[in-house]
């Protein structure tokens, strides 16, 4: 088990839907990443919040929208996603300042998009 | 610029060693060790702080040469449940960790 909660395991949606991922932790961590994932690739950065504030975007596509409501929760809302953006995506947490720190991966929630 | 993993895969026989690299191209502040099982999230294994510095967990351990800006993952006497993806990351700036290219392991019976 992970102490790090992703919702829901998986999603398929189509290129006009909106939907939402979600995800949660109960650590007190105050840095929470996402991270997309394509198959027998490594996790690639999209967005990393700091005390609650979009500290990092790694230039992602508009459609993807990051919200963090407070320090638990972490939010990706999804809007008029391509094909290419089907993959694992990955939330993570950790203290801030994670040079020495773990990051805490959830199990990811797994996206195709039709 | 995303860490190189040497080797792409390793294939074990139970009790075998294994060595992992992972070499960056700029200087680097930490390293991080992960593993990752199919269709799991990836595992926080160890972290490497300063150059030289040898951190183990049981019987897998890891160096830092903050110099060559490389570290080395050594996993000795493998057992079944080090199967799995093991990725690399790196830091360069605060909370930003950049993932290497993986290095996959079997071992087998």
């Amino acid at each position: 088990d992970t102490e790090v909660t992703q919702t829901p395991k998986h999603l398929v949606m189509g290129m006009t839907n909106k939907k939402s991922l979600k995800c949660e932790q109960h650590m007190g961590h105050r840095a929470m990443y996402w991270y997309k994932q394509k198959a027998k690739k490594p996790p690639e950065l999209m967005f990393v919040y700091s005390y609650e504030k979009l500290s990092i975007n790694e230039s992602v596509p508009s459609r993807f929208s990051p919200e963090c409501p407070n320090s638990s929760l972490l939010n990706l809302h999804l809007h008029a996603l391509q094909p290419e953006d089907s993959a694992l995506y990955l939330c993570a947490s950790s203290q801030v300042g994670s040079s020495n720190q773990p990051q805490h991966f959830g199990d990811g929630t797994r996206l195709s998009i039709l | 610029q995303q860490p190189v993993q040497s080797p792409q895969a390793v294939i074990l026989r139970e009790g075998e060693d294994a060595v992992i690299n992972c070499s960056s191209s700029k200087a680097l502040y930490s390293v991080h060790w992960y593993r990752q099982k199919h269709g799991e999230a990836p595992v926080f294994l160890m972290i490497l702080l300063k150059g030289g510095e040898q951190k183990g967990h049981e019987k897998i351990s890891a160096s830092f040469n903050e110099k060559k800006q490389q570290s080395s993952l050594y996993l000795t006497a493998s057992q079944l449940s080090y199967s799995g993806t093991y990725f690399c990351g790196t830091e360069r700036d605060t909370d930003k960790l950049i993932f290497g290219t993986g290095t996959r392991l079997q071992v087998f019976p």
